[in-house]
């Protein structure tokens, strides 16, 4: 099946420093993947949609400045947190599709970011 | 996305099957219906999707009345690493990937 990786599992950091998210899709090319955050006990919430050699579309509410995208591959996305703050302490996710037999989502294990 | 409905918790017993429900009775004609399913802190878990048809798969299967505005997920012998939030999605290929979920239904196997 199709697998999406994510790294690291696990980030703590200082406030005021940036995180750096990387998402993989292991056995396909993903020409678009999507990065959701999760707070406890909410559902996801979809960020943005990263797109491969181009700028990723942001929903609304969510700076773009503030979370950086980038695409650089079929392969792999990076969401970077800039200048975290505690209330940006969550769980980052990603997702791709194969696109295949359908356009189901393969989820990546997750991130979960700590800033203190 | 069209808005489902599903219920907020269910109970399951072990080896017994398992039926959870979905209401998408706005949904278009070019839309699916995903189920997905997120253990405890994992990421979220495909499970299946259909657009009118049954569909079935070595997880579960998927039951969608023949008006498509409900659906019904069903594993067939329920185990505790069932224990999950179960959301159920109605998405169209142009919006794929951008999937709204919901609060889904937490599912919980009981020995």
């Amino acid at each position: 099946g199709a697998v999406v990786s994510q790294h690291p599992s696990r980030v703590i950091c200082k406030s005021g420093t940036s995180v750096k998210i990387e998402c993989r899709s292991l056995d396909f090319q993903a020409t678009t993947m999507f990065w959701y955050r999760q707070f406890p006990k909410q559902s996801l919430m979809l960020m943005a949609t990263s797109n491969e050699g181009s700028k990723a579309t942001y929903e609304q509410g969510v700076e773009k400045d503030k979370f950086l995208i980038n695409h650089a591959s079929l392969t792999l996305s990076t969401l970077t947190v800039t200048s975290a703050h505690p209330e940006d302490s969550s769980f980052y996710i990603c997702s791709a599709s194969p696109g295949l037999a359908g356009w189901e989502q393969y989820f990546g294990p997750g991130t979960r970011l700590t800033v203190t | 996305d069209a808005k489902t409905t599903q219920p907020t918790s269910m109970d399951c017993a072990e080896g017994r099957a398992a039926n959870l429900p979905c209401n998408h009775s706005t949904i278009s004609g070019n839309e699916y219906v995903y189920w997905y399913r997120q253990i405890h802190s994992q990421g979220p878990q495909y499970i299946i999707h259909g657009l009118k048809n049954n569909e079935t798969n070595e997880m579960a299967s998927l039951i969608i009345t023949e008006d498509r505005k409900s659906s019904t997920l069903i594993l067939p012998h329920a185990t505790l690493r069932d224990t999950a939030v179960y959301y159920c999605i109605a998405s169209n290929n142009t919006n794929a990937g951008k999937s709204t979920f919901g609060d889904g239904t937490t599912l919980t196997v009981k020995p």
